[in-house]
Parts: structure tokens; sequence; C-alpha cells
């Protein structure tokens, strides 16, 4: 079956930009992550939606990263104003139930900021 | 505050022998831990995990072993093939955060030459 998919593979913006990164997570899954991953790094927690209820979002870096998952299924993580800092790959990952720790990760996006 | 490290950025090891890779914890009260496997360009995918209540996991070729008190865990390999040349990170979850996130190592990147 398909997994999960994200678009853009890779996205240039200018410093400033603001930029929109779609995550489809597999059908029927309920739990929907974001990572963000550095350079040499592991991912990094960014935000957590329960369905279309965004539960935790205590990875979020600024008040200019928001996401959405307004039903339940397609998710979007936007990122205003974008600082060459932000420059990374952005995960999706699913899973099926509430707290499977099992997650499915999608194959990111590569947000390059100029 | 790096809760889940790796400290060996990268291993090399021959085809057929074993490969060992570890990972040390600072938080006792996380109670899941899974490897995931990452090729360049890909999402990570999931390998192996282990539960708080175990101290080993195997599956085929990769056994996983936890040591709680040593707040320390590796991933086994045997025998090590060529296509295991990747980047593994080892990750960890804790219940009580009601969100099932996972915090990952900086990861290893294992080649297995032939």
């Amino acid at each position: 079956g398909a997994g999960v998919s994200q678009s853009p593979r890779y996205k240039v913006a200018k410093r400033g930009q603001d930029v929109a990164l779609r995550c489809d997570p597999i059908s029927g899954h309920v739990s929907l992550f974001w990572y963000q991953q550095a350079l040499g790094q592991g991912p990094e927690f960014l935000t957590y939606f329960q369905n279309e209820a965004q539960l935790d979002k205590s990875g979020l870096p600024s008040d200019r990263f928001f996401a959405e998952r307004p039903e339940g299924s397609v998710s979007t993580l936007k990122i205003q104003r974008t600082q060459q800092e932000d420059s990374a790959v952005y995960l999706c990952a699913s899973s099926l139930g509430q707290l499977s720790y099992e997650q499915y990760f999608g194959p990111g996006t590569r947000l390059t900021v100029t | 505050d790096q809760q889940v490290k790796q400290n060996s950025p990268s291993l090399s090891v021959q085809e057929g022998r074993i490969s060992i890779l570890n990972c040390d914890y600072t938080n006792s009260m996380f109670d899941y831990f899974l490897w995931y496997k990452k090729y360049p360009a890909e999402g990570p995918t999931f390998l192996i995990s282990i539960s708080s209540i175990k101290d080993k996991n195997e599956d085929g070729r990769f056994t996983v072993f936890l040591n709680k008190s040593a707040k320390h865990l590796s991933l086994h390999i045997v025998p090590s093939q060529p296509g295991d040349s990747a980047v593994y990170f080892c990750a960890a979850s804790l219940i009580s955060s009601n969100t099932g996130k996972l915090i990952f190592g900086q990861g290893t990147t294992l080649q297995v030459k032939p």
C-alpha cells in the first residue's frame, strides 16, 4: 500500500518568504507527527496531531511555524518569514493508533533558505 | 540537553561480521526504544523496538539489547551485509508525554565492506 508522501521534495526559498509543506499520511492513521532534521543530526519533534486535533506543539521553534490537519488526514506545515536557520529536512510521520510507537516516515522535504 | 546519545558517528565492519551500534539515554522514564535505518534521500524506516520491561528483542539478523541500570541499548546485526550500510538512529519514547513523540539520537553511519 501507499506510504507517507510529502511534497515538495525540495524547496528553495529566499529569506523572508513563506513556505508550505504538505504531508499525506498512510490512510487510516490517527496520529501524525512533524520532525525537523538538521544536517548531521537526528530528527527533532515539532508537533503532533491526533486526527484533526493538535495535541502537542511544544517543539515548534517559534511562532513563525504553524501546522494544521483540518480534516484529520492531510497536514500542512507552514513557515512564515523564513530564516536561514530554518534550512533543514522536514519529516512527516504517521502511526495507526493514539499511542502507537512505530511511526512510518515520509521521504521528507529539504528546505533551503538563501 | 541531549537525552538520547549515539556517541559513535560512524562504524565500519566487514561483510559477514557482527555490527554493534550503541545508544545511551539519560531519562529513566523512557518506556519504549526503537531503532530506525535511513538511506540517503529517504525517510527513516522502522527496524526493531523494545519495551522497557524487556532486556532483549530479536528479529532475524537484528537483536536489540536493553540495559536499564546502565541506561544503554545496543543493536546487533549478525551477519552484516553490504545492504545494511545506512545511518542508524536510536529513538526513545515516553508514555507520560501522551503524544508518542520520539526523541532521537544523532545517528551512526554504518558501512559494511564486501
